[in-house]
């Protein structure tokens, strides 16, 4: 299995307040991701990096900020969550190979209030 | 306009049967690949199986294969002697070969339910 850590696993929080999730990987692959999934949309992309301090947005940015200083390492913050943000997130990371599967961690269950 | 569509929110089957599940795509690019992934119940996302737009073959993975037409722009996923743990939501995924991001691009998915 790809070592990928999500944490934490599942996290209850108040509307306003600031949210941030990790995704450790322990394969030195260059490309992270942080996906949403929600009823009836399947997963949709929200950030991802090619490389440490590179970032770029995906479908759904709006209202997240991302940061990844350590190739291992890949935040995920919500600077005021609302309600609309919860959801499940997957971290997933990717070898820089177009015929390679992305590895996705277990996800973090987040509700916001 | 949807680049991955599954049509089939929900789908029945017998135990030991073979079920084909929906996946049409819709691309411009002459080099894509595509994925399926299973996700049970705990919620993990399982690769199972990828076709490559240039593949000359289906793609075959164990019980599972993918009948890809790319005239019609389909990978259907065939899933032979279904079992009681294949019970899962089944999601397809593209990747753009011009993408330099490797994203990936899903569909809404399929739930399963294998019946005894």
């Amino acid at each position: 299995d790809a070592g990928i850590t999500q944490s934490p696993r599942h996290k209850v929080t108040e509307t306003g307040t600031p949210v941030t999730l990790r995704c450790h990987q322990t394969e030195n692959h260059r490309y992270m991701y942080w996906y949403r999934q929600d009823p009836g949309h399947g997963l949709r992309l929200i950030h991802y990096s090619y490389g440490v301090k590179d970032t770029d947005k995906g479908e759904v940015s709006d209202g997240y900020s991302v940061s990844r200083s350590k190739t291992e390492d890949f935040l995920l913050t919500l600077e005021s969550a609302t309600s609309s943000q919860t959801s499940v997130y997957f971290c997933a990371i990717s070898a820089d190979t177009s015929n390679q599967p992305q590895h996705f961690g277990d996800g973090t269950r987040l509700s916001i209030l | 306009a949807q680049k991955i569509t599954q049509t089939q929110p929900g789908m029945f089957v017998q135990e030991k049967e073979a079920v084909t599940l929906d996946c049409t795509y819709d691309t411009s690019d002459p080099s894509y690949g595509l994925f399926w992934y299973k996700q049970p119940s705990s919620g993990e996302m399982i690769f199972l199986i990828y076709q490559g737009s240039y593949d000359q073959q289906n793609a075959t993975e164990g019980r599972y294969s993918l009948n890809f037409q790319k005239a019609r722009k389909s990978a259907n996923l065939v899933i032979s002697a279904s079992q009681l743990g294949d019970s899962a939501m089944y999601f397809c995924a593209m990747r753009e070969g011009m993408d330099s991001s490797y994203k990936l691009i899903f569909g809404s998915g399929t739930r399963l339910l294998v019946r005894p």
